[in-house]
């Protein structure tokens, strides 16, 4: 296991709403990156937190977006989710050349 | 754009045998390339790493992976594989950006040993 953490591990929210998934990073490391794996394909970068600043962003509306903490924590927000949003998110932190994923939280939207 | 192929949807493999996974990469610069295995409902654990130095890498539960610049391949092998190798693997690309990097992936090889 990595260190990394995620909660919830899965939830059912439908069309409209708002959601926030939480990360808690491994011990010592500043970066936090979000992905979102939809079925059958390989994660997508959605963006990335360095020391509480956002550090890089895919191509992703502006209805995703997230926070890091001080103590590098992060959060992920959807608003008005839409049925494509059903997915794994996943997040990863690092402090150099590897990213340790947490085990994802799934998110159906229906 | 930077990419990542990973040609083969599904890799069958019997027990003992040696197995490939292809990935092939194109990236403009140096590429820093990445394999990673993900078991049903978990996460992504990091199995090895190319950065510089030599082609071949050596990574996590007996995998390896050769670097081949002119054909902008970095196929993941093992020698002999186990049933427990059954899983989802993932070749991904790294772009320098500060600190961490994002990682571009792709879509993924089913590998199914058998007994």
């Amino acid at each position: 296991e990595t260190g990394v953490t995620q909660s919830p591990t899965h939830l059912i929210k439908t069309r409209g709403q708002q959601v926030t998934l939480r990360c808690s990073s491994q011990s010592g490391h500043n970066t936090v990156s979000w992905y979102q794996q939809a079925l059958g394909q390989g994660p997508q970068f959605i963006f990335q937190y360095y020391r509480e600043e956002e550090n890089g962003r895919g191509n992703f509306p502006p209805r995703f977006s997230g926070l890091q903490f001080p103590n590098y924590s992060s959060e992920l927000n959807v608003n008005a989710l839409e049925l494509d949003d059903s997915a794994l998110y996943l997040c990863a932190s690092s402090d150099g050349w590897e990213q340790y994923f947490g085990p994802g939280t799934r998110l159906t939207v229906t | 754009a930077q990419s990542v192929a990973q040609p083969e949807d599904q890799v069958n493999v019997a027990e003992g045998n040696p197995l490939t996974v292809k990935c092939t990469y194109s990236v403009s610069g140096n590429p820093y390339l990445f394999w990673y295995v993900q078991y049903p409902n978990r996460g992504l654990q990091f199995l090895l790493k190319y950065i510089t130095g030599d082609n071949l890498v050596k990574g996590s539960y007996g995998f390896e992976a050769e670097f081949n610049k002119s054909q902008t391949s970095f196929h993941l092998k093992k020698p002999s594989a186990l049933v427990s190798d059954s899983a989802l693997y993932f070749c991904a690309v790294r772009t320098l950006y500060n600190q961490g990097g994002k990682l571009i992936f792709g879509q993924g090889t089913e590998l199914s040993v058998k007994p």
